[in-house]
């Protein structure tokens, strides 16, 4: 049960794309389309942001999106605003019935 | 509106027991599969445990499977976490998390603050 890779870092300017990348295995990520992500501002509970690899619950902005490719999941952010800086973790189902997170992409609007 | 409030957290000694409780409201609590997702201080999310909604299947992080337990009293609309022979490295906010079946986590409480220290 090791965490997914993500980057530890992101950076881009207001209006910009960015995307973070979530690294995993057979057997987590590229295994199942049950890969969702979450962003977290410093002191707040994580919000939930894409489910089921690219699916936005309501009232999450169109201005966020995911992908997978193999055994890596993506998240993108177009049109960065400076409230999209906080912290962003991947999660997958695993083959053992277990979930598990990424560990975690600071984003940091310039 | 769904809401999830954790309690029960606080200072406990190495070896230790503590019980956190987690209270639903707002929605249907028995209809959910419901979480326990911790993070120790500075550092990243980690899954902890998951139950079903009738509490016939239970999983684990192996790092916790044998001391922790995780229930749920679907009449008293309550999620639970038992930790036993807690370690230092058991230090962390512990939140509640509703599942959205395999999906993902759609709503989550504010977090208690365990801390495992002499």
């Amino acid at each position: 049960q090791s965490a997914l890779t993500q980057p530890a870092s992101v950076s881009g300017s207001p209006g910009q794309s960015i995307t973070i990348s979530c690294t995993g295995t057979s057997s987590d990520v590229g295994g199942y389309n049950y890969v969702s992500w979450y962003q977290q501002h410093p002191g707040k509970a994580p919000k939930f942001m894409i489910y089921d690899v690219s699916k936005r619950p309501s009232g999450v902005s169109n201005r966020f999106s995911g992908s997978k490719s193999g055994n890596t999941a993506s998240l993108t952010i177009s049109g960065l605003q400076a409230e999209d800086e906080a912290d962003y973790y991947c999660s997958s189902y695993t083959s053992s019935s277990t979930y598990v997170f990424g560990t975690g992409t600071k984003v940091t609007v310039l | 509106e769904v809401q999830l409030v954790e309690s029960g957290g606080g200072l406990v000694q190495p070896g230790g027991s503590l019980r956190l409780s987690c209270a639903a409201s707002g929605y249907t609590f028995s209809n959910n599969w419901m979480t326990w997702v911790r993070q120790a201080p500075g550092k990243g999310l980690e899954w902890v445990a998951n139950i079903k909604q009738d509490g016939s299947e239970k999983y684990y992080v192996d790092s916790v499977r044998g001391r922790f337990t995780i229930s749920r009293d679907n009449a008293k609309n309550s999620l639970y976490l038992q930790m036993n022979s807690l370690r230092a490295e058991d230090t962390a906010v512990y939140y509640c998390a509703r599942a959205v079946a395999a999906a993902g986590l759609d709503y989550w409480g504010q977090g208690t603050l365990v801390t495992v220290s002499s």
